[in-house]
């Protein structure tokens, strides 16, 4: 079945990196949009980044633009995250999503805590 | 660039119907298309309505969807409410210079 499976979300100081991936199977990754999608504690969901199949053209949220880097690797079926400078604002739930004109499935989320 | 405004809760007894609205700040609202996530506590979201008032397969007729131009609105509406409907509902749009809004969310408590 259709399956993301989204890791390397942990624990970063403010100023620190992390890079998430994710972990397509089920479908043919190379020919789907994607997206990163992120959820503060207890508020709601916040689109962070896309990316389309071939990887050429990406946007991203004001809020995140010239941090964070969306890139996809088609061989491997995964797309990635890479956050840099991270705010205490960045704590959240990042989850990825497939983009069919609407962001169906969605993996399970990963945890990235920005504390010091 | 745009926003979409849910009402912070819901709530309404089983069997019941019930309507969330997403009124959408600038723009048409049938400019682009609507879709509603439903997220259980706990859980990732899911797609209930999709391209307005388009359901996944899986998803009950008990749920559809709408929009209303004259109050530049979109609407879920859920029928015959049980308590497994309990959970947040996410509207979502886009437009050609915002991609990929989300409405804040609604709260629908089934009591």
């Amino acid at each position: 079945q259709v399956q993301l499976v989204e890791s390397g979300g942990g624990l970063v100081k403010p100023g620190g990196s992390l890079r998430l991936s994710c972990a397509a199977s089920g479908f043919t990754f190379s020919d789907y949009y994607m997206s990163w999608i992120r959820q503060a504690p207890g508020k709601g969901l916040e689109w962070v980044s896309y990316i389309s199949s071939s990887g050429s053209t990406i946007y991203y949220a004001d809020s995140v633009k010239g941090r964070f880097t969306i890139s996809r690797d088609n061989a491997k079926n995964s797309l990635y995250l890479q956050m840099n400078s991270l705010r205490a604002e960045d704590t959240a739930v990042y989850y990825c999503a497939r983009d069919v004109g609407r962001f169906d499935p969605w993996g399970q989320g990963t945890l990235v805590t920005v504390s010091s | 660039n745009f926003m979409l405004t849910q009402p912070h809760s819901v709530s309404e007894s089983p069997g019941k119907t019930v309507t969330i609205s997403c009124t959408r700040s600038s723009g048409s609202i049938a400019s682009n298309y609507v879709q509603w996530y439903q997220q259980r506590p706990g859980s990732s979201p899911t797609t209930v309505i999709y391209e307005d008032n388009q359901r996944p397969s899986g998803v009950p007729d008990r749920f559809s969807g709408s929009i209303d131009s004259s109050s530049n609105s979109a609407s879920l509406t859920i029928s015959g409410l049980k308590t497994e409907d309990e959970a947040d509902y996410y509207c979502q749009s886009y437009d050609s210079s915002t991609p990929w809004v989300f409405g804040g969310g609604t709260k629908l408590t089934v009591l």
